[in-house]
């Protein structure tokens, strides 16, 4: 199985802040790689899918890169609403496996 | 819009037996691969299986291989996942997912609300 491995798993930050979650693949994923945003008692939402595409109706702040083993998903200028926990998922092959979480507190 | 609506959780002893539900509305259901997915308590998000279009291709994640079975009847837009000799360890809020675009690859959009399962005796 792929090993989804994230940092950090936890992340105090301000309004307004410049935020970036990173996701390391234990082998190469290409760019089979979408970010989740996961708030309490809500569905997770996709955000970012194939490495980079925006999902429609995902605010522009969010912006995700990488290719190969290492990722990243960047908040440009926190929001209140983005205080939330954030997965990264690998859908290379089976069996599809997720990031640990990083949860995104206020400061 | 489109929806996904998860029934069936509850309180279960070690070794019983429930079936989870997933109504879809709002997309055409026959179109699209769908996944369960799972978090337990303090955990990570767990992919557990899916089901292609038609049912014909099935994969469970390992944990659940012979245990739980997905399936799908697209006539009522539904999604099941009949989960077997439940361990404490399947406690769990349990999703269900639309895999965009079709075929094993996708990524997940949308995911219902979730429903709770609790192993205890």
């Amino acid at each position: 199985d792929i090993q989804m491995t994230q940092s950090p798993s936890s992340l105090s930050a301000s309004v307004g802040d410049r935020v970036t979650i990173t996701c390391r693949a234990s082998q190469n994923i290409i760019s089979f790689l979408n970010w989740y945003q996961h708030r309490p008692g809500e569905a997770p939402k996709l955000l970012i899918y194939a490495a980079s595409s925006l999902q429609s109706g995902v605010p522009s702040r969010f912006s995700g890169s990488g290719s190969g083993t290492d990722f990243t998903l960047t908040i440009s200028s926190l929001q209140p609403e983005d205080f939330a926990v954030y997965h990264c998922q690998q859908s290379y092959s089976l069996p599809h496996t997720f990031g640990q979480g990083t949860k995104l507190e206020i400061q | 819009q489109v929806y996904l609506v998860e029934s069936g959780g509850g309180l279960v002893k070690p070794g019983g037996s429930l079936r989870l539900s997933c109504e879809a509305s709002g997309f055409i259901f026959s179109d699209y691969y769908m996944s369960w997915i799972r978090q337990a308590p303090g955990k990570g998000l767990e992919w557990l299986s899916h089901i292609s279009n038609s049912g014909s291709v099935i994969s469970h994640a390992d944990s659940v291989k012979g245990r739980f079975t997905i399936s799908r009847d697209n006539a009522k837009n539904s999604l099941y996942l009949q989960m077997n000799n439940l361990r404490a360890e399947d406690t769990a809020v349990y999703y269900c997912a639309r895999a965009v675009p079709a075929g094993k690859r996708g990524w997940f959009d949308p995911w219902g609300q979730g429903t709770l399962v609790t192993v205890s005796s």
